[in-house]
């Protein structure tokens, strides 16, 4: 257990659908991430958050909407997907401090199958 | 941020240690030298990290070359539930950590 809860833990959607990822961590750390890993492929950072500011948006489709309403949940919104957005979609999160170094903590992940 | 190389895959016997390699040849003074492992269609778990020194802590130790351009990350004494991809990364700042393709740590009984 890392102290980092995502669910659903697994979401099947169709390509019309609009569904959300959740993301909830109680370590009091002030930023948070979204990655992907599709099959085979290496995680991709996607979002990241800082202080519920958006400062990194790694050329992510519009399709994918993230939200941080405060420091302890992080959201993904997600409509009109793509079948080959099908992927395991990682929240982390990690201490803001003036440390470089500092570890991050994931998620157990959304397996996310698109149809 | 430093390119790293590792095998794609390792095999290690139940008990023996199991030594992963990391090249890093280009690391700069101020890049740490961090290493993460996923298990199975889990999120990847944080091992150890060093920038100078060799490193241990309760899970490994990390020997990293007084050059710098390369590591080794050491679990003692491998159990099955070891067998994971085992990520290494050559960072200065983890607020936009990369990963690459990892070695695959098969431990067998």
């Amino acid at each position: 257990e890392t102290g980092v809860t995502q669910t659903p833990r697994h979401l099947v959607m169709g390509m019309t659908n609009k569904k959300s990822l959740k993301c909830e961590q109680h370590l009091g750390h002030n930023a948070m991430y979204w990655y992907k890993q599709s099959a085979k492929k290496p995680l991709e950072l996607m979002f990241v958050y800082s202080l519920e500011e958006r400062v990194e948006n790694n050329s992510v489709p519009s399709r994918f909407s993230p939200e941080c309403p405060n420091s302890s949940h992080l959201f993904l919104h997600l409509h009109t997907l793509q079948p080959e957005d099908s992927a395991l979609y990682l929240c982390a999160s990690s201490p803001l401090t003036e440390a470089t170094n500092e570890k991050l903590f994931f998620g157990s992940g959304t397996q996310l199958s698109v149809l | 941020d430093a390119k790293t190389t590792q095998p794609t895959s390792m095999d290690c016997a139940e008990g023996r240690a199991a030594n992963l390699p990391c090249n890093h040849s280009t690391i700069s003074g101020n890049e740490y030298v961090y290493w993460y492992r996923q298990i199975h269609s889990q999120g990847p778990q944080y091992i150890i990290h060093g920038l100078k020194n060799n490193e241990t802590n309760e899970m490994a130790s990390l020997i990293i070359t007084e050059d710098r351009k390369s590591s080794t990350l050491i679990l003692p004494h491998a159990t099955l539930r070891d067998t994971a991809v085992y990520y290494c990364i050559a960072q200065y700042n983890t607020d936009k950590l990369i990963f690459g393709t990892g070695t695959r740590l098969q431990v067998f009984p």
